[in-house]
């Protein structure tokens, strides 16, 4: 089974840190992902990555940058957190075929600025 | 505007009635796929069932059935039989595949529903 594993399920940090979040998948798929979970509005694209070193913004990407060296591992960065930041972030990897596309998600990190 | 809409934000089901949670979306590009993901208590979110715009039937996984009314995009799922373990958010999405890879296929996601199914 396809395994994607983000390495905090829960992580507090103060206004102005910066903040990595870490996500590794096994199953060496080209596709990475990170959304945003809030209440009311479902899920929202933070970035994406098709390939190593290839990124691409997602709806919104203000305040995030992403970092993907390696083809397993696809980083999340909050340069200098915020409280509107506080939210649950997903990753999620996929392998596209012509037809179809199936996500595979990390079980999620809840994050909280103070 | 917006291009998934799930109108319920939350529903009753008893257990092992069957039930219907709704989704609609809107798109020009006439290739696009239709996905439904679970996603229980614990966060993980759960392929369940995709259907493509071309497919000719509806598709089906076990207990999960998408009824895909192509003409009124609608992409409803119907889950028969419902058990307690069927009670989490459900999220109905949409990848438009003209710019297959680019920028615009991603993966849009409604803002879900709350299936609650009570014993």
């Amino acid at each position: 089974d396809v395994k994607v594993t983000q390495s905090s399920r829960y992580l507090v940090k103060r206004t102005g840190e910066k903040v990595f979040l870490e996500c590794v998948q096994d199953m060496d798929h080209e596709n990475m992902f990170w959304y945003r979970q809030d209440p009311g509005l479902g899920l929202r694209l933070i970035y994406f990555s098709y390939d190593v070193k290839m990124k691409e913004k997602g709806d919104i990407p203000e305040g995030y940058s992403v970092s993907r060296e390696k083809k397993e591992r696809f980083s999340l960065i909050l340069e200098s957190a915020s409280t509107n930041q506080t939210s649950m972030y997903l990753c999620a990897s996929s392998l596209i075929t012509a037809t179809n596309e199936k996500l595979f998600f990390g079980s999620g990190t809840q994050l909280s600025v103070l | 505007a917006q291009k998934i809409t799930q109108t319920q934000p939350g529903m009753f089901v008893q257990e092992k009635e069957a039930v219907t949670l709704d989704c609609t979306y809107d798109t020009s590009d006439p290739s696009y796929g239709l996905f439904w993901y679970k996603q229980p208590s614990s966060g993980e979110m759960i392929f369940l069932i995709y259907q493509g715009s071309y497919d000719q039937q509806n598709a089906t996984e076990g207990r999960y059935s998408l009824n895909f009314q192509k003409a009124r995009k609608s992409a409803n799922l119907v889950i028969s039989a419902s058990q307690l373990g069927d009670s989490a958010m459900y999220f109905c999405a949409m990848r438009e595949m003209t710019n297959y890879g680019g920028s615009q296929g991603n993966l849009i996601f409604g803002k879900g529903t709350k299936l609650s199914v009570k014993p």
